[in-house]
């Protein structure tokens, strides 16, 4: 099983709404990553998880809060948000530990900000 | 710090026509160099990858990247395009050390006309 899936596919909230997107791969990984990625733009790193532990938070506002539950799960829990943060959020995952694998990636959540 | 150029934004070919995409990294060692695919709305899935050893690297759907360190390239190639082909192509470099810090080009976007 090579397969990351995302869940919602498409959520739209208000400005003080509190959502939470899901992500889960159970190929073993122990990286998992958020991107962010803008209409017709590369994606943009977020987070990144490696053992359960925060490793990287490429100066992400608060409104997005990350959380790693278990080896498996990544949630990016979201309040608070802004017109301009719609977009679409990619969930990735790789082998982790030393080194640089390939990240397999889901296919997104589609967020709109009303 | 390190970058990555795709100059073409977009690019036309025939159905049954080769194809080469462009990709020029910026960084000091040999990096790690990666092609990735996204048709619309979907989620990035790997093509190849170049980590060490022989500069010509084959992947998935009958692509090929060649390695060249005396020009900073990875271009793509494919030597015979099909429509389902059509989609955004993405080089990406990870020069962290390990870090699993992944920076994407701002694509290609690939049209196939019959």
């Amino acid at each position: 099983d090579t397969e990351v899936t995302q869940t919602p596919k498409h959520l739209v909230m208000g400005m003080t709404n509190k959502k939470s997107l899901k992500c889960e791969q159970h190929m073993g990984h122990r990286a998992m990553y958020w991107y962010k990625q803008k209409a017709k733009k590369p994606p943009e790193l977020m987070f990144v998880y490696s053992y359960e532990k925060l490793s990287i938070n490429e100066s992400v506002p608060s409104r997005f809060s990350p959380e790693c539950p278990n080896s498996s799960l990544l949630n990016l829990h979201l309040h608070a948000l802004q017109p301009e943060d719609s977009a679409l959020y990619l969930c990735a995952s790789s082998q982790g530990g030393a080194g640089t694998y390939e990240q397999y990636f889901g296919p997104g959540t589609r967020l709109t900000v009303t | 710090a390190q970058s990555v150029t795709q100059p073409d934004i977009h690019i036309t070919v025939s159905e049954g026509a080769s194809l080469e995409l462009r990709c020029n990294y910026s960084y000091g060692a040999t990096p790690y160099l990666f092609w990735y695919v996204q048709s619309p709305g979907q989620g990035l899935q790997l093509l190849l990858k170049y980590f060490s050893g022989d500069t010509l690297v084959q992947g998935i759907k009958g692509f090929e990247a060649e390695f060249k360190r005396s020009q900073s390239s990875f271009n793509l190639r494919k030597p015979s395009v099909h429509w389902s082909d059509a989609a955004e192509y993405f080089c990406a470099v990870d020069s962290s050390g390990g870090y699993q810090k992944v920076t994407f080009g701002i694509g290609t976007k690939l049209q196939v006309i019959p």
